[in-house]
């Protein structure tokens, strides 16, 4: 079965450092690309940032230059550094893959507080 | 403010069909593939409809969708009590070189 199981959420003050981590397994990781989508409370869906299967890297505009996503295809391991850390940044954040037919798989999402 | 313009919220009675609209623009829905996703009440969102028009294994063919444009449309047909959730669009947006989503329609099964 395919799962994608994220990791590392928790509360942080602001302008705090915090690293989400997501455990892949059941599919061929490498081939996939991936990406974090977050939604705060009672919020629609947001789109923070993707790693492609090449390795190359794209960011929204609210987080470029603050978080880093990177991924180690030998452990299906997927992360995303963030720091400075805003009240804003708040949300569940989702890990999930896509090829070629959309977001696939998804995780169940790891909560980031943002509070002091 | 999303990129991608939903309603915010539609209902219906089961065995109704409704359809739940998307728009974008030439960067976004006009040129990329449009995805649906649904996610029930307190779970992740799961992919409902891919590459415009089709469905994942295991998505009821009481689900459809469509693409003219700038817009794309969902189509829920035979509605029942289970569809009741929040749909999103998304599609890959050129200019801001990243995902774009529309801000969810919450169905509602009266």
């Amino acid at each position: 079965d395919v799962q994608l199981v994220e990791s590392g959420g928790g509360l942080v003050q602001p302008g705090g450092s915090l690293r989400l981590s997501c455990a892949a397994s059941g599919f061929n990781f490498n081939t996939y690309d991936l990406y974090w989508v977050r939604q705060a409370a009672g919020k629609g869906l947001e789109w923070v940032s993707t790693i492609d299967a090449g390795g190359a890297t794209y960011y929204s505009n609210s987080v470029k230059g603050r978080f880093t996503i990177s991924r180690e295809n030998a452990k299906s391991s997927l992360s995303l550094q963030m720091s400075t850390l805003r009240a804003g940044d708040t949300a569940m954040y989702y890990c999930a893959s896509a090829q070629t037919k959309g977001l696939e798989y998804w995780g169940q999402g790891a909560l980031v507080i943002v509070s002091s | 403010q999303s990129v991608l313009t939903q309603a915010p919220s539609t209902s219906g009675t089961p065995g109704q069909r409704v359809t739940i609209s998307c728009s974008g623009n030439s960067s976004n829905v006009g040129r990329h593939n449009v995805d649906w996703y649904q996610q029930l009440s307190g779970t992740a969102p799961k992919l409902l409809m891919h590459g415009n028009n089709e469905r994942p294994s295991g998505v009821p063919d009481r689900f459809s969708a469509s693409k003219s444009g700038t817009s794309a449309s969902l189509a829920i047909s035979g509605l029942q009590s289970e569809d009741e959730a929040d749909y999103y669009c998304a599609a890959w947006d050129d200019n801001l070189n990243g995902l774009v989503f529309g801000g969810g329609t919450k169905l509602t099964v009266l």
